[in-house]
């Protein structure tokens, strides 16, 4: 079955860094969705990206997909102590109508002021 | 923005005892789902609902679990009898038409 895989596990920079955190997977895919979660709180949404997409941006994010090694990448440009959070990416197969995604463990991402 | 809203934000429950969530789809759409995730893993698929009918469902969705809409607004999770290992967050969902779902906040689902 399909996985995505997030590393690190944790990551922690300096406000004002970039930040970058990848994630695999193992079987073919309609798309890829990276989500943040905040401490105790829902999946918000960021972006996806789809299986015939090499590159996405939404403001400061910028998502890349290699289809080829099963891999993704999320960067966070200029980050900011409100970036503080867990991001996942979530896998859904090749199929159309209800869209059950597989999600990764996940990366806990840390800015220090 | 629309949202999906879940009822309640928390529920304490006794081992034994059923329990049901409750989630507000946004209006539109026509697919639904249940995640649940247990304190410190990943977020995993329950069921997705469609048409009135379960669509698909994991190995987690034992015959404990049952969904339903009651009506043209609310989505309903509900677990027969709880475990202790039935403690998660769960999450519903809803999305359009080979769309991105859009997730609740959760249910904080305590069972002692």
């Amino acid at each position: 079955s399909q996985q995505g895989e997030e590393d690190p596990q944790a990551l922690s920079i300096q406000e004002g860094e970039n930040a970058t955190m990848n994630c695999s997977y193992k079987t073919s895919i309609n798309n890829l969705q990276w989500y943040r979660q905040n401490s105790g709180r829902g999946l918000v949404h960021l972006i996806l990206i789809r299986s015939n997409e090499r590159e996405k941006h939404s403001g400061r994010l910028r998502v890349t997909l290699d289809t080829s090694k099963k891999s993704s990448s999320l960067l966070i440009t200029a980050s900011r102590a409100a970036d503080t959070a867990s991001y996942f990416c979530a896998t859904d197969g090749i199929s159309e109508g209800a869209q059950k995604l597989v999600f990764g463990q996940g990366t806990r991402l840390t800015i220090n002021p | 923005e629309p949202e999906v809203t879940q009822t309640p934000s928390h529920q304490v429950t006794q081992m034994g005892q059923e329990v049901i969530l409750r989630c507000v789809p946004i209006s539109n759409h026509l697919y639904f789902y249940w995640y649940r995730q247990i304190l410190g893993q990943k977020v995993e698929f329950l069921v997705s609902f469609y048409n009135n009918e379960i669509s698909e469902k994991s190995e987690i969705f034992d015959d404990q679990f049952s969904v339903e809409r009651p009506d043209g607004s609310n989505f309903t999770l509900k677990i027969r009898s709880t475990k202790l290992e039935d403690s998660a967050m769960y999450f519903c969902a809803s999305s359009e038409y080979s769309r991105a779902p859009y997730f609740g906040d959760g249910t904080r689902l305590s069972i002692l």
